[in-house]
């Protein structure tokens, strides 16, 4: 049973527009969601934080939104850059206490 | 600062060998974690550890052993390689539950 859901495997976006990636979450329990950047052969690397008491959380080119109504968030990337191809994988816990449930990921490819 | 240092980077196992995956790290963290990813999937938690001398199964746990005996070393350890556990492993910290620093990763395949 994936309480984490990325329902898109892949995304295409022009260099230049707004990538939007989406996460849905079962666990009305969790709290605190996290954006991880991968690329090939490497680790995954933290990007951005949202906790359930915002719902919404910008750092610079991107922005993540929470609607926990919904039991959705989604990551904005803008503008998208070449560099920022890679797979994003959302992440939640419960009040930071229990470790971190991954979903599968999503493989954005940035078109120059 | 090295951060997670995982070590081998990659590995070919036999059916029924053993091996150790080391991961160190040294930013003075007290939560430690050992993820898996299978392809087109995510990271499936394996064990994870609060402090020293504590371990905690997590979502895939059988076939696999950990243990923690100081805060910077938590090594994960199979006994058995089956080809169910080709994989990539993920060593990762963090100060509390909160946002987890990742090593680069084991590539394992077990023939």
């Amino acid at each position: 049973d994936q309480q984490v859901k990325q329902n898109s495997p892949s995304l295409s976006v022009q260099e230049g527009r707004i990538s939007i990636l989406n996460c849905d979450y079962t666990n009305s329990m969790f709290d605190y969601f996290l954006w991880y950047k991968k690329y090939p052969a490497e680790g995954p690397t933290f990007l951005i934080s949202i906790s359930s008491i915002k719902d919404k959380n910008e750092d610079g080119r991107f922005t993540v939104f929470l609607n926990k109504s919904a039991k959705h968030l989604s990551l904005h990337i803008v503008p998208s850059q070449p560099g920022d191809s890679a797979v994003y994988f959302c992440a939640a816990s419960i009040s930071g206490n229990t470790p971190l449930v991954f979903g599968k990921g999503t493989r954005l490819s940035v078109i120059a | 600062n090295a951060g997670v240092t995982q070590t081998p980077k990659f590995r070919i196992l036999k059916i029924g060998q053993s091996m150790t995956l080391q991961c160190a790290q040294d930013m003075n963290h007290n939560y430690m974690y050992w993820y898996r990813q299978d392809p087109g999937m995510g990271l499936k938690l394996i064990y994870y550890s609060v402090g020293a001398g504590i371990t905690d199964k997590g979502e895939v746990p059988n076939g696999y052993n950990v243990s923690r005996s100081t805060t910077e070393d938590f090594p994960l350890r199979l006994e058995l390689a089956a080809p169910s556990q080709t994989s990539v492993y993920f060593c990762a910290t963090s100060y509390l539950n909160t946002e987890a620093f990742f090593g680069q990763g084991t590539r394992l395949t077990v023939v």
